[in-house]
């Protein structure tokens, strides 16, 4: 079965621009999470999405957003990039939303705001 | 917040030898789960522990949970040069329809020298 993939795995970006970053589940997982990893701030939950519904969210300006499509892929969004928001975006997947069930994490989009 | 915390931040220890992290949090939990992360990759996952449940195996793996004092441990056995990574604590809280949100701790970065 393969795993949870994302692309890119390495984008640069200059402030202001925006950027999407795609996240496809382990085939049948229909919850997705996003997670924002930085060296000063550690894992931090973004959003989470289960059957086109955002369940979650955390505490994350506006400029973040998502969306989950019908085949339980998954985009982020950041406009008007900062320097702060260089990072590693990670995303899971797991079978079902509920803190009981294991989550898969992909190998991460590295995003560097120059 | 209910981020935990690792502790040790950094443990460097011969090959062979055991190591221990131990994780401490701040809220009550459903469970708290104990993940790897190899330099500037995704993370996988290593072993859950229910709230209700006070030890549990895996392999070279044993995790503890005293949810009295609000902390648990990862003891790894016999380690080898491959286990050098950064481990990492999630727990997740009670909250009802909350969805999948963990709450990662701030890492130990582990370094097993051969």
């Amino acid at each position: 079965k393969a795993g949870v993939t994302q692309t890119p795995r390495y984008l640069i970006k200059t402030r202001g621009q925006q950027v999407t970053l795609s996240c496809s589940p382990i085939s049948g997982h229909r919850s997705v999470s996003w997670y924002q990893q930085t060296p000063g701030q550690g894992l931090q939950f973004l959003f989470e999405y289960f059957s086109e519904t955002q369940r979650n969210k955390g505490n994350f300006p506006g400029r973040f957003s998502g969306r989950q499509f019908s085949n339980s892929r998954s985009e982020m969004n950041v406009s008007t990039l900062e320097l702060g928001d260089s990072a590693l975006y990670l995303c899971a997947s797991s079978l079902a939303p509920g803190v009981t069930y294991e989550q898969y994490f992909g190998p991460g989009t590295r995003l560097t705001v120059t | 917040s209910q981020q935990g915390e690792e502790d040790p931040q950094a443990l460097s220890i011969q090959e062979g030898e055991n190591a221990t992290m131990n994780c401490s949090y701040k809220t009550s939990i459903n469970n708290l789960q104990w993940y790897r992360q190899n330099s500037g990759r995704g993370l996988v996952h290593l072993i859950l522990i229910r709230s209700n449940e006070r030890e549990k195996h895996s392999g070279r793996l044993r995790v503890t949970l005293d949810t009295s004092k609000k902390s648990s441990s990862l003891l790894i056995t016999a380690s080898r040069a491959a286990d050098t990574a950064s481990y990492f604590c999630a727990t997740s809280g009670k909250e009802k329809n909350t969805g999948n949100q963990f709450y990662f701790g701030t890492g130990t970065s582990l370094t097993v020298i051969p």
